[in-house]
């Protein structure tokens, strides 16, 4: 498609439970990007990768949280032993050149909303 | 200290009106950029308009223009001739390029058109 695909868009889910958020960036995109928005907040950084490799995960909150690019496309946001206050909207973005301005643009995804009960 | 500071959680807007929305940041860096995005009930992020700290001019976009203050450390986003469209979450957000490619989110402000 022409834009980031995330799945599911809804996850309800039990505390302890592990779960996996998958992004599909737009085809072509190096630089793919996890942020995590709360109720009422802006986008919080948790991790961005450039090609395979994770370039700066300082934004994940703990070890329960991981995530993975193996083949420089999709990525996944792994979440282990969750706990209610994991829960948030996760948004996927990716980025390429505004032809206009030449600023290094993010493209978001319409994001995945978790729950944890 | 906050990064990017949005001080208004809500504005009422009359249909045609112009609004300003307001943005301040804070950064020790030369070089930085500054962005708008606007998120609708919808949730997806849809970029708006770009700055960059060493452009001279101030940004514009269709509607959309940025009130860039360099000294006071502004970038307020003014939108001409509002719409019922233009309701929706807008963030301000910074790239610090001493940094890495991240952005940093302002806590947004809620705008509401009435008709």
């Amino acid at each position: 498609g022409a834009g980031v695909s995330q799945t599911p868009s809804n996850k309800v889910t039990e505390k302890g439970k592990y779960v996996e958020l998958r992004c599909d960036p737009i085809s072509g995109h190096t630089a793919l990007y996890w942020y995590r928005q709360s109720l009422g907040q802006g986008p919080e950084f948790l991790i961005y990768f450039q090609g395979t490799g994770a370039a700066d995960d300082s934004g994940l909150p703990n070890d329960r949280f991981f995530a993975v690019r193996p083949e420089g496309s999709v990525s996944t946001l792994k979440i282990q032993r969750t706990e209610r206050g994991d829960s948030a909207v996760y948004l996927c973005a990716s980025s390429t050149r505004d032809s206009l301005s030449g600023a290094n643009v993010l493209t978001f995804g319409a994001g995945s909303r978790l729950t944890v009960l | 200290a906050q990064k990017i500071t949005q001080t208004q959680p809500g504005m009422f807007v009359q249909e045609k009106e112009a609004v300003t929305l307001d943005c301040t940041y804070d950064t020790s860096d030369q070089s930085y950029g500054l962005f708008w995005y606007k998120q609708p009930s919808s949730g997806e992020m849809i970029f708006l308009i770009y700055q960059g700290s060493y452009d001279e001019q101030n940004a514009t976009e269709g509607r959309y223009s940025l009130n860039f203050q360099k000294a006071r450390k502004s970038a307020n986003l003014v939108i001409s001739a509002s719409q019922l469209g233009d309701s929706a979450m807008y963030f301000c957000a910074m790239r610090e390029w001493s940094g890495n490619e991240k952005l940093t989110f302002g806590t947004g402000t809620r705008l509401t058109i009435i008709p």
